[in-house]
């Protein structure tokens, strides 16, 4: 299976935005969806697991949510502030193979 | 404060080995699944294999399954991955982290290490 991600998304400070996962093959909504932050230059960090749950530290502006129709799973950043700039990995897994795949990532650009 | 830090990274030729480590600190390491990620320049993340606790559950993504061994010392607290038959597409920072499986049920990945750049080239 694989997981589409849009290149880049781009918003204002105090602004929110969205960032799409699609799901080709297999359900979106069988297979949990996690959400990694990344700055240039620095190692990942989850924002959201377990497709809507935030880790202990993660701020509430950010939140995820899945779509069955779509397929999908969006991670939706509210109150945009400049340290929220780089980039985001959806991730999820295949159960029946356990194999993990990661989207391409979107860049986020705080303007 | 759980620590995870890569080392043994470095320049190797095309169809040659290396091996990479991980030593942890901080964390019950005896009782997590571990996991490597790599992330080629510029590019996305790539999950390359996980390995249970005790080493009775260990899966590979297709790309490296025969080439590379996943492995760790629980004594040491420290996690392996044996790379043989490098090519150049294995050009990447490698990444240790938590896989939070064993704790989920699914894979999650967290923390993370600062990773260790392997350069595939002639």
């Amino acid at each position: 299976f694989s997981l589409t991600q849009p290149h880049s998304v781009s918003e204002s400070p105090g602004k929110t935005v969205t960032i799409s996962c699609t799901r080709s093959g297999g359900n979106i909504d069988k297979n949990f969806v996690q959400w990694y932050h990344q700055r240039p230059g620095s190692s990942p960090t989850t924002v959201i697991f377990g497709d809507n749950q935030r880790p202990s530290g993660v701020s509430s502006r950010f939140s995820g949510s899945i779509d069955s129709p779509s397929n999908s799973a969006s991670l939706t950043i509210s109150g945009l502030r400049p340290e929220d700039d780089g980039d985001y990995f959806c991730q999820s897994t295949d159960r029946d193979t356990q194999a993990v795949i990661f989207g391409g990532g979107t860049k986020l650009t705080v303007l | 404060e759980v620590q995870l830090v890569e080392s043994g990274g470095g320049l190797v030729q095309p169809g040659g080995s290396l091996r990479l480590s991980c030593a942890a600190s901080g964390l019950n390491f005896r009782s997590y699944t571990l996991a490597w990620v790599r992330q080629a320049p510029g590019r996305g993340l790539e999950w390359v294999a996980s390995i249970s606790a005790a080493s009775v559950t260990i899966v590979y993504s297709d790309s490296v399954k025969g080439r590379f061994t996943i492995s760790r010392d629980n004594a040491k607290t420290s996690l392996y991955l044996e790379m043989n038959t490098l090519r150049d597409d294995d050009t990447a920072i490698y990444y240790c982290a938590r896989d939070k499986w064993d704790d989920y049920g699914f894979h999650w990945f967290d923390p993370w290490g600062p990773g260790t750049l392997v350069t595939v080239s002639s």
